[in-house]
């Protein structure tokens, strides 16, 4: 299984800064994801990083806010700018393992909390 | 839309007894399912993935099964212990994106 790690694993953040949170994978994987637990709520996508071509969003998400890079097959950054309180949530990194059952694996996650 | 629904939102057992955590999806075109297990403030840990062609998997006490025309799979715990007290997601995969449900939040009392 992909083992991932993510920095920072939590941050206290002023509003209208903006943090970058940075996923590294133990192996190269084709696709990367990037999830939101806001408290007490489930998980929900953000959007869908590929290595060589712009993330995916999902509806409600827009690349101003939520900027994504991929620069190679094992690594992925996701920024959220211009933070509220409303932002302070888990932010979790997943990959796909290629080649097997398909089974998604996830970070750690970032703990965010925004004053 | 894909909507994934878990029942109960919280349970809280003895320690020993058997359970069982449901989850119901609305659209039956998925790829597969996954059972995730999530420790207070932590990622999540993968538990069990069942293909949509697949009836069920088992891995230790743990047993998950799919029934992809009414839309639904069942986590069965055998013999809880303490240790087992997390909040257990489930996810219904359509392509890349995985739909999650809310959880059931599982406490299992010495």
């Amino acid at each position: 299984s992909a083992v991932i790690s993510q920095k920072p694993s939590r941050d206290i953040c002023q509003r209208g800064t903006s943090l970058t949170i940075q996923c590294q994978v133990d192996s190269q994987v084709t696709m990367m994801f990037w999830y939101r637990q806001q408290p007490g709520q489930s998980l929900t996508l953000i959007a869908t990083a590929n290595q060589g071509s712009e993330a995916t969003y999902e509806s409600g998400f827009v690349i101003d806010k939520f900027p994504i890079s991929r620069p190679n097959l094992t690594f992925s950054t996701l920024t959220v700018s211009n933070m509220s309180p409303e932002d302070s949530s888990i932010y979790l990194c997943s990959v796909d393992q290629a080649g097997g059952p398909d089974t998604q694996y996830f970070g750690p996650g970032t703990r965010l909390t925004v004053l | 839309k894909q909507e994934v629904t878990q029942i109960p939102a919280a349970l809280s057992v003895p320690e020993g007894e058997n359970l069982v955590l449901n989850c119901s999806f609305t659209d039956s075109a998925i790829y597969n399912l996954q059972w995730f297990r999530q420790d207070p403030g932590k990622g999540l840990t993968s538990l069990l993935l069942i293909q949509s062609s697949q009836r069920e998997q088992t891995s230790g006490r743990l047993n998950a099964s799919l029934d992809k025309s009414s839309g639904r799979s069942t986590l069965y715990i055998a013999a809880s212990q303490p240790g087992d007290s997390a909040t257990y997601l489930c996810a219904a995969r359509s392509g890349s994106r995985l739909t999650f449900g809310e959880g059931t939040q599982l406490t299992v009392n010495p």
